[in-house]
C-alpha cells in the first residue's frame, strides 16, 4: 500500500465517451501529478500540480482535462479520445516547495489505471 | 538540458547472478538521483536514492553509488531473485527540474530466471 489510490483500475471506453480518472492520496504530500506510460515508450509527464495549482502541462491535448480540487484529490477528464490514448495512467504524489532550493522528494505513485480506447 | 539515460533492455538473468544496469545523467546544479522499480501490474515505487555526491543508497539487497566524476548511478545487486523480476527505472530531480519534477530513464526490464 503506498498511499495513493486510483480509480478504476481498468477502464474501456469508445472514442465518443466522456469518461474521469480519480487519485487520491492520503500522504498528506502537496504536489500530484499525472503521468502516461505507453508500452515501449519513454513515461510521459503530463501535468503537475502543486498547492493546487496546475505548474506544468506538457503540451498534452485538449482532449485530456485535469482537476485538481485540494491537495488530496487528482482527476483526469477524458472525452472524444483516439486509440492511441490508450496505455496505463498514473498518478503520484510528493512533497515539494516549489520556488524553494534544497527541494526534490521522491514520488508515490498509485497502481494505474489502465485505459483502452476501442 | 536534464536527461538520464539508462541500458536498454531486456536483461535476462539465472537466479542469485550479479546484477548491473547501468545508468548516466546530464543535469545542471545538483540534482538528487532515484531508482524506481515497477512490479508487474503496479506503480513505479521507489527503490533507493542519494541526494549528494558519493552518496550511496541502498535498500532490499539493491545499492547505486552518486558518482559525480562520472555522472552515473548504476544499480547493482549482488545475488538477485526471481522476485526481483521487473522494470528498473533511473531518475533524477533538483533545482533545475523545478524541484518537484522528476526525469525519468527509459526503463530497463529484467527477468530472472530459477
Amino acid at each position: 500500500e503506498t498511499g495513493v489510490t486510483q480509480t478504476p483500475r481498468h477502464l474501456v471506453m469508445g472514442m465518443t465517451n466522456k469518461k474521469s480518472l480519480k487519485c487520491e492520496q492520503h500522504l498528506g504530500h502537496n504536489a500530484m501529478y499525472w503521468y502516461k506510460q505507453s508500452a515501449k515508450k519513454p513515461l510521459e509527464l503530463m501535468f503537475v500540480y502543486s498547492l493546487e495549482e496546475r505548474v506544468e502541462n506538457n503540451s498534452v491535448p485538449s482532449r485530456f482535462s485535469p482537476e485538481c480540487p485540494n491537495s488530496s484529490h487528482l482527476f483526469l477528464h477524458l472525452h472524444t479520445l483516439q486509440p492511441e490514448d490508450s496505455a496505463l495512467y498514473l498518478c503520484a504524489s510528493s512533497q515539494s516547495r516549489p520556488g524553494l532550493a534544497g527541494g526534490p522528494y521522491e514520488q508515490y505513485f498509485g497502481p494505474g489505471t489502465r485505459l483502452t480506447v476501442t | 538540458g536534464n536527461s538520464v539515460t539508462q541500458m536498454e533492455g531486456p536483461v535476462t538473468l539465472s537466479e542469485e547472478a550479479f546484477l548491473t544496469i547501468n545508468c548516466t545523467y546530464t543535469a545542471t546544479g545538483y540534482p538528487s538521483l532515484f531508482w524506481y522499480v515497477q512490479y508487474p501490474g503496479e506503480g513505479l515505487q521507489l527503490l533507493l536514492k542519494a541526494t549528494k555526491a558519493d552518496d550511496k543508497g541502498s535498500n532490499k539487497g539493491f545499492e547505486a553509488t552518486y558518482r559525480k566524476e562520472t555522472t552515473s548511478f548504476h544499480l547493482e545487486k549482488g545475488s538477485v531473485q526471481v522476485s526481483d523480476s521487473a522494470v528498473y527505472f533511473c531518475a533524477l530531480s533538483g533545482e533545475d527540474t523545478g524541484g518537484f519534477k522528476t526525469i525519468f530513464g527509459a526503463g530497463t526490464r529484467l527477468f530472472v530466471k530459477a
